[in-house]
């Protein structure tokens, strides 16, 4: 199957500064892109698509400064923390959509990125 | 209202038994996708099974199938002989076809511990 990387796979950081995910797409090109956020025990939640060339698109409720996205690649997107604070500390996980031609349009999911703001 | 509910938080289930989890979902979409996802402890998403709106047969994958009841709204999961190694939260998800970028929509998961 398709195959997705995150990186860094976690990460530690001091409260305020900023912290980069990438998300690549190793074997297929996708033009979009899905970051998810999960807390502890909880179900994932979509925060934005990300659309090759394009602005993302924000789920409702996530600040999109605070939460940057850029798809500057078919195989390439990421996703910005701009100034973290402790509530951000999440596994953040991203998906990249492959167009199979059919009706199914497969979703694969990157392995994810732990967050911990200190 | 809920789009995807799973209703079981956690089970626990024998060893070499079989385990359904529920899932009921709602939409007004009469395109859409059923996917059950499973992610153990290390966190990654792994992808189980998929039921299509017009599929007329239940999805099957190995010991992974899908009881797809349209009527009901329901895509439960069915697991025959669990092992060990099933032990993880499972996710049941919804793609529907008028959703903006074609998004999935997840349950709350079912966290599933498989004992010897």
């Amino acid at each position: 199957g398709a195959v997705v990387s995150q990186h860094p796979s976690w990460v530690i950081c001091k409260s305020g500064t900023s912290v980069k995910i990438e998300c690549r797409s190793l074997d297929f090109q996708a033009t979009t892109m899905f970051w998810y956020r999960q807390f502890p025990k909880q179900s994932l939640m979509l925060m934005a698509t990300s659309n090759e060339g394009s602005k993302a698109t924000y789920e409702q409720g996530v600040e999109k400064d605070k939460f940057l996205i850029n798809h500057a690649s078919l195989t390439l997107s990421t996703l910005t923390v701009t100034s973290a604070h402790p509530e951000d500390s999440s596994f953040y996980i991203c998906s990249a959509r492959y167009l199979s031609g059919g009706d199914y349009n497969e979703q694969f999911f990157g392995p994810g990125t732990r967050l911990t703001v200190l | 209202a809920q789009k995807i509910t799973q209703t079981q938080p956690g089970m626990f289930v024998q060893e070499k038994e079989a385990v359904t989890l529920d899932c009921t979902y709602d939409t007004s979409d009469q395109s859409y996708g059923l996917f059950w996802y499973k992610q153990p402890s290390s966190g990654e998403m792994i992808f189980l099974i998929y039921q299509g709106s017009y599929d007329e047969q239940n999805a099957t994958e190995g010991r992974y199938s899908l009881n797809f009841q349209k009527a009901r709204k329901s895509a439960n999961l069915v697991i025959s002989a669990s092992q060990l190694g099933d032990s993880a939260m499972y996710f049941c998800a919804m793609r529907e076809r008028q959703a903006a970028g074609n998004k999935l929509t997840f349950g709350g998961g079912t966290r599933v511990l498989v004992k010897p």
